[in-house]
């Protein structure tokens, strides 16, 4: 069964430096996003993806992150300059439609020191 | 702005005793419901969509059910198997963003 798949699993990064999460949707899905989920609080939107564009982000989404689909199976996701308040786990999803399912990898778990 | 509400926030089942979650919205024009199962560090696994109201859909043990403002997930005679976080995640208008509730974390003894 098609699933969509994110490395690392587990990132340590010192606070201010710059991490890139990545994700391998399924392979024929079009539409991507990633969420986090702090520690106990609830999966949140950051971003949905689709035709090399950004669609929709949500207010965390700030000029510290960024997204990118460098080639044609991986969409990563950038953090500059990573805080201490990042640390979270990050979800990649895809869809085959705008209003269709989303389908989540397994998180990769960041944690800034 | 979108809301949702689980409830309760944490049931406790003997195996075979059958309950339901409940999972309470207002977003703006609904395009469809979302439910997802969550075990202790993975991501949420999906289990069904619901569209409209009226809608109603079955995975082995489980049913979701969707009115305008509520959505349930009945849980008929449950295994330990099913311990999990359930969450709910409505689609609003254009946005292609689910909004999850908290979820409902469900224990189930043997």
């Amino acid at each position: 069964e098609p699933e969509v798949t994110q490395t690392p699993s587990h990132q340590v990064t010192q606070m201010g430096q710059e991490v890139i999460l990545r994700c391998v949707p399924i392979s024929n899905h079009l539409y991507f996003y990633w969420y986090r989920q702090i520690l106990g609080q609830k999966v949140e939107f950051l971003v949905s993806f689709y035709n090399n564009e950004i669609s929709e982000k949500s207010e965390i989404f700030d000029d510290q992150f960024s997204v990118e689909r460098p080639d044609g199976s991986n969409f990563t996701l950038k953090i500059r300059s990573t805080k201490l308040e990042d640390s979270a786990m990050y979800f990649c999803a895809s869809s085959e439609a705008p209003l269709g399912e989303q389908f989540f990898g397994p998180g990769t778990r960041l944690t800034v020191l | 702005e979108d809301q949702v509400t689980q409830s309760p926030e944490a049931l406790r089942l003997q195996e075979g005793e059958s309950s339901s979650l409940n999972c309470s919205y207002t977003v703006s024009g609904l395009r469809g419901l979302f439910w997802y199962r969550q075990d202790p560090g993975k991501g949420p696994e999906f289990l069904f969509t619901l569209y409209s109201a009226g809608e109603e859909k079955e995975k082995e043990r489980l049913k979701a059910t969707l009115t305008k403002k509520e959505s349930f997930l009945h849980i008929t005679a449950p295994k330990p198997e099913d311990s999990a976080t359930y969450l709910c995640a409505p689609l609003s208008g254009s946005a292609r963003q689910l909004t999850f509730g908290s979820g409902t974390q469900l224990t189930v003894l043997p």
